[in-house]
């Protein structure tokens, strides 16, 4: 069945890095646009970037740009977010989230909790 | 950036009735060249994904019970459950995609006077 999951997600300090994947099975993975969708504790949906269905193409929210980056391996079905400098505030449950050019499709999400 | 604003932020209503949510866009989010409204309605209980219940405003994805229905057009959009059950407890969420950022309204939560 169509399916994302999530991974990579754990406790790291503030400053240092981490790396999200999704994995996607059950679709042409290489035919959409991905989101990541982020959720801190006990608050509401937020956008944090879209690739394109070919990698060409990034956009990412304010609050991690310059710091985040959404990349992609079509030949893995694989979907990426490097986030470097971590602050407390990037705390969230991470969603990926397939574009069809609504959210048709999301994953369970991977929990990130950045502290000392 | 487009700003998706819900209201109310929460609202109880009583089995078997009718709830109401209501989403409105800092701009128009009808295209012209298609003529269509690009919001999405989403259903998020807690622990779970959201889920994505309504698409163009008003088409309703396959499996998604009848009594939900989106309407509206350019700036204001309406959710509504015609007859509420237990099940549908949760935050529900407008959100347009018309440009880049993606935004979403901040979420309304529903629950059963």
């Amino acid at each position: 069945q169509v399916q994302l999951v999530e991974s990579g997600g754990g406790v790291v300090q503030p400053g240092r890095s981490l790396r999200l994947s999704c994995a996607a099975s059950g679709f042409t993975f290489s035919s959409y646009a991905i989101h990541w969708v982020r959720q801190a504790p006990g608050k509401g949906l937020e956008w944090v970037a879209l690739i394109s269905y070919d990698g060409s193409n990034e956009y990412y929210a304010d609050s991690v740009k310059g710091r985040f980056t959404i990349s992609r391996d079509n030949s893995k079905s694989t979907l990426y977010l490097q986030m470097n400098s971590l602050r407390a505030e990037d705390t969230a449950v991470y969603f990926c989230a397939r574009d069809s050019p609504y959210m048709d499709v999301w994953g369970k999400g991977t929990t990130v909790t950045v502290s000392s | 950036d487009i700003v998706m604003t819900q209201s109310p932020d929460s609202l109880a209503v009583s089995l078997g009735e009718r709830a109401t949510i209501n989403c409105r866009s800092s701009q128009s989010i009808l295209y012209s060249s298609d003529n269509k409204n690009y919001l999405a309605w989403y259903q998020q209980k807690p622990g779970q994904p959201p889920k994505l219940l309504i698409y163009w405003a008003s088409t309703r994805k396959s499996g998604v019970p009848d009594r939900f229905s989106g309407s509206g057009s350019g700036t204001d959009f309406t959710l509504t459950i015609s007859t509420l059950q237990a099940e549908d407890v949760a935050v529900y969420y407008c959100q347009q995609y018309y440009d880049a950022p993606r935004t979403f309204g901040q979420g309304t939560e529903l629950e059963i006077k």
